[in-house]
């Protein structure tokens, strides 16, 4: 079956440090996986995601995740983290076999002090 | 949150009452799915529908049913024998049910006493 976990469930960064929120995924074939960030109350927002191709994703607000194949993880990463980024974040892979639903992780609060 | 509005965003209900979450998109969307948000759970599929007039049960579809009788809406009914309906229910749509990045609506916050 497949499944996500976020080891952390949360993570605290001094504004201006660079941020790293786990994930590490378990599939049968190849993962497609993805992250969202959510604010209190609201929806979720779609960050980056990975099919194929680098390793390395870029995606929305500066955010960026290294897939590692070999780890089976999916880092999300920034340099220098706000404030603002401040939130919940997910970490997901999609199972293609049964409707394109998303598997999620448990969820990391990411708190980023001045 | 997109082209996908949820409403209401706040909702009340009595316990043994039905109560129905409206969910449309305007992003054309084929596939469109209903999570549930339990705080330290995470989100857990409800239903899915990939096509028009198609839907498919979930990982936790006991007490809920939907309807896709547009490609733009699909509303889910919390029916009264679901045990522990209070929660934060999201609906999502992508361009397919394949690869493709999911999209949220903002979400309905359901509380039944």
């Amino acid at each position: 079956a497949q499944s996500v976990a976020q080891p952390e469930d949360q993570v605290n960064v001094a504004e201006g440090n660079p941020l790293t929120v786990k994930c590490t995924y378990s599939v049968s074939g190849n993962p497609y996986l993805f992250w969202y960030v959510q604010y209190p109350n609201r929806g979720l927002q779609f960050l980056l995601k990975y099919i194929t191709g680098d390793n390395l994703v870029k995606g929305s607000y500066g955010f960026e995740a290294e897939f590692n194949k070999s780890q089976t993880s999916f880092h999300l990463k920034k340099p220098s983290a706000l404030v603002s980024d401040s939130a919940l974040y997910f970490c997901a892979v999609r199972d293609i076999a049964q409707g394109g639903k998303l598997i999620f992780g448990q969820g990391t609060e990411l708190s980023v002090k001045p | 949150d997109g082209g996908i509005t949820q409403s209401p965003k706040y909702l009340f209900r009595k316990e043994g009452q039905n109560v129905t979450l409206s969910c449309e998109q305007n992003l054309n969307h084929d596939a469109m799915y209903w999570y549930r948000q339990d705080p330290g759970q995470g989100l857990r599929l409800i239903y899915y529908s990939q096509i028009v007039n198609d839907f498919q049960k979930g990982d936790i579809a006991e007490g809920y049913s939907v309807s896709r009788e547009k490609k733009e809406s699909f509303p889910l009914t919390v029916t009264s024998a679901q045990k522990n309906p209070t929660a934060f229910y999201l609906c999502a749509s992508s361009i397919t049910s394949s690869g493709d990045e999911q999209y949220f609506g903002p979400g309905t916050r359901l509380t039944v006493t």
